[in-house]
């Protein structure tokens, strides 16, 4: 049973340009919720995705977008990359948006130059 | 609101215990532990819902001190498994979707 993939694992951009990172939830899970983690810092929520619908948002500019796919997978897009953008994309799964217990993937270390 | 941890870092031999500490200047309905390790995604530990409950996995277990807006999480002889950085999430209330928040994180050593 695949946990949580995402995809690619690291990435390099530089400042204004666009990314688009990709997120496979846990089988059976239809729930998937996207965290920014900065370097020796928590997890930030920045949103969450069900029924192809984004259903809460944290503290995060426009710049972050996301989409969630029929067959629950999703994808979060940050444009006009900043030097700040540069952090760990955190991607958890869950069944239902009020599950207690998130499984996260590894991530995508993302660079902006 | 984030939650504050502390200690910020911890270095213990293996076989020592160990104290880490979340506190919320809102009330909260649950709390939730995660533990990183080094390039590693975050792996659940455990949740407490309810005022004064204590939950146990393995070696390491905590409580919640509703009235105080405060959990606990204790590593007893510890294990060199247990190095990580360990956070804490927290909820304010039940309802479907909240989202969850973390704390800045403990980083815990184990040495032999």
């Amino acid at each position: 049973d695949a946990g949580v993939t995402q995809s690619p694992t690291h990435l390099i951009k530089t400042r204004g340009q666009q990314v688009t990172l990709r997120c496979s939830p846990k089988s059976g899970h239809d729930t998937v919720s996207w965290y920014q983690q900065a370097l020796g810092q928590g997890p930030q929520f920045i949103f969450q995705y069900y029924e192809e619908e984004e259903r809460q948002r944290g503290n995060f500019p426009d710049r972050f977008s996301g989409h969630q796919f029929p067959n629950y997978s999703s994808e979060l897009n940050v444009n006009a990359l900043l030097l700040g953008d540069s952090a760990l994309y955190l991607c958890a799964s869950s069944f239902g948006t009020g599950s207690e217990k998130l499984f996260f993937g590894s991530g995508t270390q993302l660079s902006v130059l | 609101q984030q939650p504050v941890q502390s200690p910020q870092a911890v270095i213990l031999r293996e076989g020592e215990d160990a104290v880490i500490n979340c506190s919320s200047s809102k009330a909260l309905y649950s709390v939730h532990w995660y533990r990183q390790k080094h390039g590693e995604a975050p792996v659940f530990l455990m949740i407490l819902l309810k005022g004064g409950e204590q939950k146990g996995h393995e070696k390491i277990s905590a409580s919640f001190n509703e009235k105080k807006q405060q959990s606990s999480l204790y590593l007893t002889a510890s294990q060199l498994s247990y190095s990580g950085t360990y956070f804490c999430g927290t909820k304010t209330t039940l309802g479907a979707a909240q989202k969850l928040v973390f704390g800045q994180g403990t980083r815990l050593t184990i040495n032999p």
